[in-house]
C-alpha cells in the first residue's frame, strides 16, 4: 500500500532554516511527480511547489518563491523541502502529496502524507 | 492566477440530508477541478476528480458536477462520518484550492 511518511519538522526561528522529508514507499517513487502542500493553523490549504518525476521541472507558489526548494533522490523514494529564511507566515502543516497519474506534471493529488508542523516562532 | 470561491463556508445539515457545495472558477478551467474531504488533525482525502469521477473506495453517495467556472459536490445522504470540510482545487494551472467548507452537525 502506498504510504508517505514526513519527518523534519519543528520549531525555528525567524530567518531560520529547515529542511523536511518525505519517505515514500508501495510505488514506483521514480515515475510520478510530487507535491507539498501546507496548512497554517485553523487555516485551508496552500500549494507550495512541485517536482517532475525525474527531477527535471520545478515549480513554486510565489509565497516562497526563492526561498524553498524542491528536490528529489529517487534512489532512496525520499523528497525533500529545503526551506530557508523562514517566517512567522511560513507556520503550518506540512504535507506531501503523491500525484495521480505517471510521468504527468498536473495530475490530482491520491495519496498524502500525515504531515509534519513547522513553527516559526522566536 | 485563478481563483476559487466557495459557498457556502459553513453548512450545518442533519443525517439523511441531501447537501451541495458550490466551487466557482475566477475563469474557465473546463473540467479540471477535484474535491478533497479533511477531517480534525488527518490529510485530506480524494474524493472525487476530473469534476465528476469517483475515486477508487469512495462511496456512491458523493458525487460531482459541473465544467468550465461552477462546479458542485453532492452528497445523497450524509452518514455521520461525512462531517468534515471540503476543499476544491483546480489543477487548469498552478495547483489552488478553495478557501473550504466546513460541513457540521445540525
Amino acid at each position: 500500500q502506498v504510504q508517505l511518511v514526513e519527518s523534519g519538522g519543528g520549531v525555528v526561528q525567524p530567518g531560520g532554516s529547515l529542511r523536511l522529508s518525505c519517505a515514500a514507499s508501495g510505488f514506483t517513487f521514480s515515475s510520478y511527480g510530487m507535491h507539498w502542500v501546507r496548512q497554517a493553523p485553523g487555516k485551508g490549504l496552500e500549494w507550495v511547489a512541485f517536482i517532475r518525476y525525474d527531477g527535471s521541472n520545478k515549480y513554486y507558489a510565489d509565497s516562497v518563491k526563492g526561498r524553498f526548494t524542491i528536490s528529489r533522490d529517487n534512489s532512496k523514494n525520499t523528497l525533500y523541502l529545503q526551506m530557508n529564511s523562514l517566517r512567522a507566515e511560513d507556520t503550518a502543516v506540512y504535507y506531501c502529496a503523491k500525484g495521480q497519474l505517471r510521468y504527468f506534471d498536473w495530475s490530482y493529488f491520491d495519496y498524502w502524507g500525515q504531515g509534519t508542523l513547522v513553527t516559526v516562532s522566536s | 492566477d485563478i481563483q476559487l470561491t466557495q459557498s457556502p463556508s459553513f453548512l450545518s445539515a442533519s443525517v439523511g440530508d441531501r447537501v451541495t457545495i458550490t466551487c466557482r472558477a475566477s475563469q474557465g478551467i473546463s473540467s479540471y477541478l477535484a474535491w478533497y474531504q479533511q477531517k480534525p488533525g488527518k490529510a485530506p482525502k480524494l474524493l472525487i476528480y476530473a469534476a465528476s469521477t469517483l475515486q477508487s473506495g469512495v462511496p456512491s453517495r458523493f458525487s460531482g458536477s459541473g465544467s468550465g467556472t461552477e462546479f458542485t459536490l453532492t452528497i445523497s445522504s450524509l452518514q455521520p462520518e461525512d462531517f468534515a470540510t471540503y476543499y476544491c482545487q483546480q489543477l487548469n494551472s498552478y495547483p489552488a484550492f478553495g478557501q473550504g467548507t466546513k460541513l457540521e452537525i445540525k
